[in-house]
């Protein structure tokens, strides 16, 4: 079946510690997206790929960066993780091209001890 | 900036009973998406409303956005404990392509 997966599930790192955050899709989509969802609170979208376009969020910390080295991956890379980034992080694509709907893998659950 | 209001923000119902979550927007919907997350896990698509009036309907599930176009409501008729999970609303929005702005969710349980 098509669909969108994340790796690994669920993540540990320590403070300041490089992590990445992986996300692979079959469904062949243009948009690939990155959300932040702390815990109770609603996703944030912190960036997106249109293609090999980037777009970050204006309140997205300079901390997080992302790569999409091909159509189906994309990575987020959290440079020096603090305690107040753990959180859930979902990635979603889109097919594009006018496309509203967005299909979200089943998320990577950081912590950062 | 588009903001959504979800309540209630949990609910707790006896199996078998219909409950309805509301999404108000403080700008007019564009579109409205209604999400399901299950504790720990991605978010599952339900439905989507783009016209003021229009309602949707999937198995015992009925989404209805207003007239008005600023208010959405998710109807679940004789809930069953599989309805358990958060409900997030989600409204287009904003400059980048596809961006959904989300509610803060409602968190259902449903006890047999």
């Amino acid at each position: 079946d098509a669909m969108v997966i994340q790796n690994p599930r669920y993540q540990v790192t320590q403070f300041g510690k490089p992590v990445t955050l992986s996300c692979s899709q079959t469904l062949n989509h243009n948009v690939m997206y990155w959300y932040q969802q702390k815990s109770s609170q609603a996703p944030k979208l912190l960036f997106h790929y249109y293609d090999k376009d980037f777009n970050n969020e204006a309140d997205t910390p300079d901390n997080f960066q992302s790569r999409r080295p091909n159509t189906s991956f994309c990575f987020l890379d959290i440079r020096s993780p603090g305690l107040g980034d753990a959180a859930m992080y979902l990635c979603a694509t889109n097919p594009g091209q006018g496309a509203r709907e967005q299909y979200f893998g089943p998320g990577t659950r950081l912590t950062v001890t | 900036s588009q903001e959504l209001e979800q309540s209630p923000q949990s609910l707790i119902v006896q199996e078998g009973k219909n409950l309805t979550i509301n999404c108000t927007s403080s700008k007019t919907l564009y579109g409205l998406y209604w999400y399901k997350q299950k504790y720990g896990e991605g978010l599952i698509f339900l439905m989507m409303l783009q016209k003021g009036g229009e309602e949707k309907s999937h198995e015992k599930i009925t989404a209805k956005l207003d007239e008005k176009k600023q208010q959405s409501s998710l109807h679940i008729t004789a809930s069953q404990p599989s309805h358990a999970g958060i409900y997030l609303c989600g409204a287009p929005g904003g400059t980048s392509y596809g961006k959904l702005t989300f509610g803060q969710g409602t968190i259902l349980t449903v006890h047999p």
